[in-house]
């Protein structure tokens, strides 16, 4: 199992410009999630989808927008990218909740440099 | 707002000591706390979790306390071991299965 893959692993984009960033995962994981990651920030959540053909926001979900038309891929794109967009991007799966099992699993990440 | 806080960056402990990490959060609604490993250039992998009802939970060298009444959840690594060295993040998941994060504390493992 490749378990999650995130596509691609580094990009720079100059202001302005879009790009999709691809996230696959192989478990028959229904949960599957969007992060950023900023020095001195942790992790936030970006977009989530409980489950093919759903979307929801997370606590920054502002310049992205998301699609899960497959329950394996969740893809994040960026329309018009900005500077404040520079970051490193980890895509994450996970079983439904309930008491156990709620860990995720997290792809290797993507680091994007928008100028 | 930062829901889940990590307010040491960094700690360095000897090799075979105790390596106590601490975490506190502001939602009493959260009712699932994790701990994440992390290494450079890789995505942060599953460690240890505690649900809301319990005070402890263990699992080899990693035990994770959480006091509710102060919002605080701790995770202790004993031994600790050089490869344990690794920014280490907490998570509470909140209402639709949505983690939060904390900012992470960097543990250095001396030998």
């Amino acid at each position: 199992n490749a378990g999650v893959t995130q596509t691609p692993k580094f990009r720079v984009l100059k202001t302005g410009q879009s790009m999709t960033l691809l996230c696959a995962q192989d478990m028959n994981h229904e949960y599957m999630y969007w992060y950023r990651q900023d020095p001195g920030m942790g992790l936030r959540l970006i977009h989530y989808s409980v489950g093919e053909g759903t979307t929801a926001k997370g606590e920054v979900p502002d310049g992205y927008n998301v699609s899960r038309l497959k329950k394996q891929n969740f893809l994040l794109g960026l329309e018009s990218a900005a500077p404040s967009q520079t970051s490193v991007y980890f895509c994450a799966s996970g079983r439904q909740g309930g008491s156990w099992g709620n860990e995720q699993f997290f792809g290797p990440g993507t680091r994007l440099t928008v100028l | 707002d930062q829901q889940v806080k990590q307010n040491s960056p960094s700690l360095s402990v000897q090799e075979g000591r105790i390596s106590i990490l601490n975490c506190d959060y502001t939602n009493s609604m959260f009712d699932y706390f994790l701990w994440y490993k992390k290494y450079p250039a890789e995505g942060p992998t599953f460690l240890i979790s505690i649900s809301s009802i319990k005070d402890k939970n263990e699992d080899g060298r990693f035990t994770v306390f959480l006091n509710k009444s102060a919002k605080h959840l701790s995770l202790h690594i004993v031994p600790s071991q050089p490869g344990d060295s690794a920014v280490y993040f907490c998570a509470a998941r909140g209402t639709g299965n949505q983690f939060y994060f904390g900012t992470g504390t960097s543990l250095t493992v001396i030998p």
